[in-house]
């Protein structure tokens, strides 16, 4: 089993979309959650922290189930400028991030 | 306060030569990471090293590969005798000192192609 799964998608959406990712993980003494976004050939730039209690930062929601070791990633109002592929990383001892494979997303007009 | 530099950017080497990738963490970042993504595919994890020490490298191929993060300059990832199969982006990270829940900044990259 691969420490953090996630479906590859592509999704595709319209403009206006709400569109869920999720993610699982392995290794329930992991540590630290985060959704890094990465755009074509470039660099991953994280996008957000998760919490326990959930976070919220404008369109995007991310939320954290430790029980089920589940992440996920809510995006309203989706725009153009959010395809890309949104990757789901897990730090876990000893700082290592592990990250998931990422889910591609593609917003159309 | 500059963010993680990768030189080169690009880099093509002939089957059989090295290759020597650099990272320069950002200032005050003592933990680097490097990852691999071959076309189409995730980052994989090769090896986390604080100055001058290895913490993980369960990543890193058994041969041909290695990395260092010496106390002075940047950390190196060095690949002998490369194959077409090394062709891939090399991603560098840095952090901050140990402490739960701070994430990681990446450098640009450098784009290995062998021929």
């Amino acid at each position: 089993r691969k420490e953090v799964e996630q479906d590859p998608g592509p999704f595709n959406v319209p403009e206006g979309a709400t569109v869920a990712f999720n993610c699982t993980y392995s290794n329930s003494a992991s540590q630290s959650f985060f959704w890094y976004r990465q755009d074509c050939r470039k660099e991953p730039k994280l996008l957000m922290s998760v919490y326990s209690s959930g976070n919220e930062d404008g369109r995007f929601t991310a939320q954290l189930n430790r029980a089920s070791q589940y992440i996920s990633l809510l995006i309203r109002d989706s725009k153009l400028s959010d395809s890309a592929t949104y990757l789901c990383v897990v730090m876990t001892g000893f700082q290592k991030l592990v990250f998931g494979t990422g889910t591609r997303l593609l917003v159309s007009p | 306060n500059a963010g993680v530099m990768q030189n080169p950017r690009h880099l093509v080497r002939r089957r059989g030569q090295e290759a020597r990738l650099r990272c320069s963490p950002m200032k005050g970042h003592s933990h680097v990471y490097w990852y691999r993504q071959l076309p189409e595919e995730g980052l994989k994890f090769m090896v986390y090293l604080q100055k001058e020490n290895i913490i993980d490298e369960s990543g890193m191929p058994k041969e041909r590969f290695s990395a260092e993060f010496p106390k002075e300059g940047p950390s190196i990832l060095r690949i002998q005798q490369v194959v077409r199969g090394d062709s891939a982006a090399y991603f560098c990270a840095s952090s901050p000192r140990r402490d739960s829940g701070t994430e990681a900044f990446f450098g640009q990259g450098t784009r290995l192609t062998v021929v």
